[in-house]
Formats: structure tokens, sequence, C-alpha cells
């Protein structure tokens, strides 16, 4: 099982500030098949990057991810009010597929 | 509108079963991969299990093999997780998802339904 790691735990910002958030793998990801959610108190995930570095339909272009192996990087150019939220790797490259700790991106 | 809807959670004994379902509308159910994930409130994500559009892969977390089998009914649009032998640990929302690209199974997660709580406790 591919154990993943996540860091910061928390990363407070202000809007408008640039956000980067870590993703460690215990070993290489298959293909780069590492996603990145976003999760809002009350609400399911919603899924921003697939493929290491794909948006996802609807994803607004301040986010970005990359990387590839064992680490990956998610980055917010410019936060907005909206951005503050909970966010997950999770890697679905072998099963089975398992997720990251997460990293909470809250208001400084 | 694509639309994943849980149903079945509940408060449940130790050692008893439980049997969630997914209702899938909106999209071609039987084209894609499907999940599930849970969620003990206030913590993280953990992956449950997951199926192929034709039933031929199947994948389960270590903390849930042996006990939970998970399945679909093409001609229903619907997904399934059989749970037996629940633990407390086993607590939590239970998430339906389905996979973002057609055919095969190794995808990311596209859209999610809202959740079906599991309680296990006596």
């Amino acid at each position: 099982e591919i154990v993943l790691s996540q860091s910061p735990g928390t990363l407070s910002l202000s809007p408008g500030e640039r956000a980067t958030l870590s993703c460690r793998a215990s070993q290489s990801v298959s293909i780069s098949y590492l996603a990145w959610y976003q999760q809002k108190p009350g609400q399911a995930p919603r899924l921003l990057i697939y493929g290491a570095s794909g948006r996802a339909t609807g994803i607004p272009d301040r986010f970005s991810g990359g990387g590839s192996g064992t680490d990956f990087t998610l980055t917010i150019s410019r936060l907005e009010p909206e951005d503050f939220a909970v966010y997950y790797c999770q890697q679905y490259g072998s099963s089975p597929f398992t997720f990251g700790p997460g990293t909470k991106v809250d208001v400084k | 509108e694509v639309q994943l809807v849980e149903s079945g959670g509940g408060l449940v004994q130790p050692g008893r079963s439980l049997r969630l379902s997914c209702a899938a509308s909106g999209f071609n159910f039987d084209d894609y991969a499907m999940y599930w994930v849970r969620q003990v409130p206030g913590k993280g994500l953990e992956w449950v299990s997951g199926i192929s559009w034709n039933s031929g892969t199947l994948g389960y977390a270590d903390s849930v093999k042996g006990r939970f089998t998970i399945s679909r009914d093409n001609a229903k649009n619907s997904l399934y997780l059989q749970m037996n032998s629940l633990r407390g640990e086993d607590t939590a929302l239970y998430y339906c998802a389905k996979g973002a690209t057609a055919v095969g199974f190794y995808y990311p997660m596209d859209v999610w339904g809202q959740g079906t709580t599991v309680t296990v406790s006596s």
C-alpha cells in the first residue's frame, strides 16, 4: 500500500497570497496517477487536479499541480475567500487507492 | 444532471451486517468505475473499495478486505457495499463516487454523493 503524507498540516494565509501544498508518497506513484481534492465543511470532496497536473472540469486556473514520482505539489496562485478549505491528495495508480491526511488552509 | 444518492446507512451492532446502496443517474452508469470512500466526522478521507465498469476489477482497503464486498447492477444503475462483521472503527460517513473516465479502474473520482452515515455501536 502506498502511504501518502501531506505538509504542512495547516497553512494560515491571507486572501491574495500564494499557497503551496506538498504531498509525498512512500513509493513512486504509477504514471503520476495523483489527484487533489478540495473539501469544505459539510460538503463532499471536489476533484481539482488529476494526473498530477491536469485541471478538472470547471476548476479555475489559479489551481495548478506538479511533481512526479514521489513528490507532488498543489499551488493556489492567489487565494480567494472560497479557497479556504481542506485539501487532500490521493494516489490511484495502485490498489488500494490511498489518500493523504489533508492540509487545512485557513485564514490568517 | 449527474447525481449519486447513497442509502442504507444506520445504527448497527458490532458483528452485524449492513448493505449500502448508491443510485446513479444522469450518465451512462455501465461505462464507469465506481468507488466507496468513507470519512469519520472531523477526520480525513479513506478509500474503501472500487469496482470497474464491468465488475472485472475489484479493490479493497486492507482495513475492510474479507469483510466488505462491492458489487454493481448496471441494469439498475446501482452500486452496493455489503458490510459484514462490522466494527466500531467502521463508523463513518460513506460516500459513493464515480470514476472520472469511462472504462477501466484506475481513475480519480469526479462526482460524489452526499453520503450515508453508518454507526456501529451496541
